[in-house]
């Protein structure tokens, strides 16, 4: 059973406006959640994370936002560009996994 | 500035055949990790290790055996290859801090079995 779920494969935007990619998990024990980007052909790169003591966390254009009580999170990109177009992966950790455990991806095209 | 390595990047074995992919970190980090990526699945990890001379098994081991006998080197191995172990399989290495940092990823290893 999948533990941490991207339910959109793919999501399209037009530049300059926001995107938001979403993330579920079902274990509580996790309590330390990351978003990596990934560009074909290349290995997934770390974009930003967040601890369950925060509920937002920003750099730059990146928001995360988290909802612990629904067990989600949301990665709000303001505003959208095209080298923005990538796979984005959430992963969660911690809670004494040493590990972690990633969605399934959501596929951002940022539309010219 | 290397960061993490893999070894081949890419590789077309026969069904039955044996090989041995390589991960190599400069960073001096704790852990290691070896996922592969399939369409529609995301990332799912493999085997990982907490450790020099420790392995864990992931969410999908099956198939596969490791190795960390240096700190620096994750070996990832398969026995008998299967078609259904065609994939891309990236490495991943943290500094530790039982997962409350991020993971360092290699370029992946593209492997078709055939």
């Amino acid at each position: 059973d999948q533990q941490v779920k991207q339910n959109s494969p793919s999501l399209s935007v037009q530049e300059g406006r926001i995107s938001i990619l979403n993330c579920d998990y079902t274990n509580s024990m996790f309590d330390y959640f990351l978003w990596y980007k990934k560009y074909p052909a290349e290995g997934p790169t770390f974009l930003i994370s967040i601890s369950s003591i925060k509920d937002k966390n920003e750099d730059g254009r990146f928001t995360v936002f988290l909802n612990k009580s629904a067990k989600h999170l949301s990665l709000h990109i303001v505003p959208s560009q095209p080298g923005d177009s990538a796979v984005y992966f959430c992963a969660a950790s911690g809670g004494g996994t040493y590990k972690y455990i990633f969605g399934t991806g959501t596929r951002l095209k940022v539309l010219a | 500035n290397a960061g993490v390595t893999q070894t081949p990047k890419f590789r077309v074995l026969k069904t039955g055949q044996s090989m041995t992919l390589l991960c190599a970190q400069d960073m001096n980090h704790e852990y290691m990790y070896w996922y592969r990526q399939d369409p529609g699945m995301g990332l799912r990890l493999i085997h990982y290790s907490v450790g020099e001379g420790t392995t864990a098994k992931g969410e999908v081991p099956d198939g596969y055996n490791v190795s960390r006998l240096k700190k620096q080197n994750f070996l990832l191995g398969l026995e008998s290859a299967a078609p259904s172990q065609t994939s891309v399989y990236f490495c991943a290495s943290s500094p530790g801090d039982r997962g409350y940092t991020e993971a360092f990823f290699g370029q992946g290893t593209r492997l078709t079995v055939v």
